[in-house]
Parts: C-alpha cells; structure tokens; sequence
C-alpha cells in the first residue's frame, strides 16, 4: 500500500492556459473521488468514478473542469482556460468498494494550483 | 443541501489541556461520520470514523468520538493533548444511500503551545 499520489504537486500557469493533474489511487481501489480546498475551507466534492465510470458531479464542476479514469485505474482531472478563481488544492482520494455502503476515503498530498 | 458545521475556527490550549471539538451535520437520516486531521505539511489522515454500533469511538493517538443522534453531532475529544497535536481538524459525513461523496466542515485549526 504506497498512498494516493499525484502530480504534479504544484502548478503555476497564467489565466487561459489549460491545465491537468493525475492522480493514481492505491492499487485495487475502484472508487476514486475529486476534491477542491480552498484556503480557510474543508474539502469541497467534486465528481466521483468507480471504476471507469463516473457516477456523480458536483455543480462547482464547470464545463471547463473534465475528469477521466479512463482504465479504471489512474485518474486526470483537466481545467481549460483557468481563472484566478481555479486556485485552489485540488485533492484526490480513493476507496474500496464495499457492497451496500460506504468506506473510508483515503487522500493524496493534493496538487496546488496558483492561476496568475 | 447537507451541510456541516465545525463550531470553532481556532483553538489555542496548552499541553495536557483536555480537547473538545463540536461538529454538527444536517441531515434527518442515516450517516456515516469522519473526522480528518491534517498535520502541517502532510496530506488529510483519518482520525476516526463511526458506521454503527457504540456510538462512542476511539480514534489514533488517543482521540474519541462521539455520536449523539438526537442532536446530530460527532464531537471530538482528548483528555490531554500534545504539542504534536497542533494540526486542522475536519469533521466530515456521508449520507447512506446517497451520492458516495464527503461533505466536509470548514475545519478547526487546533494549537498547542507547549
């Protein structure tokens, strides 16, 4: 069990460039999850896969954020034409499935964003 | 919308201070309750977690928790912390039966001076 990791850890860009982060969930876990932080917040949902599917979005997913798992096992989130307001921490967890209920959530580092 | 509340924003406490953190959540039916904890310059770590059963539950590193349903809190509490400690709080729920997602409070930062 190595932990959820992610890249990069940190990103600086300029507004209106596209960004992406990638995730990778400890090995057997199906479920993965997109989080946002803000500073002075708790971590905010954003979408959801288990597996390769993706079962759930956040309304703070704008048109300009899309998140694959494509193999059901790494995951990448992507933000086109970022805003200052993208900055934030962008966490990931993952979670095993467990029949009928809900498991622990286990995090990333997180990778931080700054949009100048 | 679900929703929950983490009643202080900054704890200050010397060493060997008993702790008490409040989280309320709203929601009528059945959860599953979390308390996070993120030490400087580390990723969130789970403390604790309550499914079912005793509604009281031990954590790491001498952290409990306990569920009161009729009064839809999951307080945390030490009997005596450590300067080791100092770290934020996140207090966060599931709702069984409903999107597989952590709602989060807005976190307690928590210092100890030694």
């Amino acid at each position: 069990d190595t932990g959820v990791s992610q890249n990069p850890r940190h990103k600086i860009t300029k507004r209106g460039q596209n960004v992406t982060f990638r995730c990778d969930p400890i090995s057997e876990h199906n479920r993965l999850y997109w989080y946002r932080q803000t500073l002075g917040q708790g971590p905010e949902f954003l979408t959801y896969f288990q597996n390769e599917a993706q079962l759930e979005k956040s309304r703070l997913l704008s048109d300009r954020f899309s998140a694959e798992r494509p193999k059901g096992s790494f995951s990448t989130l992507e933000i086109q034409r970022t805003e200052q307001g993208d900055s934030a921490m962008y966490l990931c967890a993952s979670s095993p499935e467990r029949t009928g209920g809900t498991d622990t959530q286990y995090f990333g580092p997180g990778t931080r964003l700054t949009v100048l | 919308a679900q929703s929950v509340s983490q009643h202080n924003h900054h704890v200050i406490l010397s060493e060997a201070a008993s702790l008490e953190l409040g989280c309320n959540y709203s929601y009528g039916g059945t959860v599953n309750l979390f308390w996070y904890v993120q030490y400087p310059g580390q990723h969130l770590q789970l403390l604790l977690k309550y499914f079912s059963g005793d509604p009281l539950v031990k954590g790491i590193k001498g952290f409990e928790a306990e569920f009161i349903k009729s009064k839809f809190s999951f307080n945390l509490r030490k009997p005596s912390v450590q300067w080791s400690d100092t770290a934020e709080y996140f207090c966060a729920v599931i709702i069984i039966q409903g999107a597989q997602k952590l709602v989060f409070g807005q976190g307690t930062r928590l210092t100890i001076n030694p």
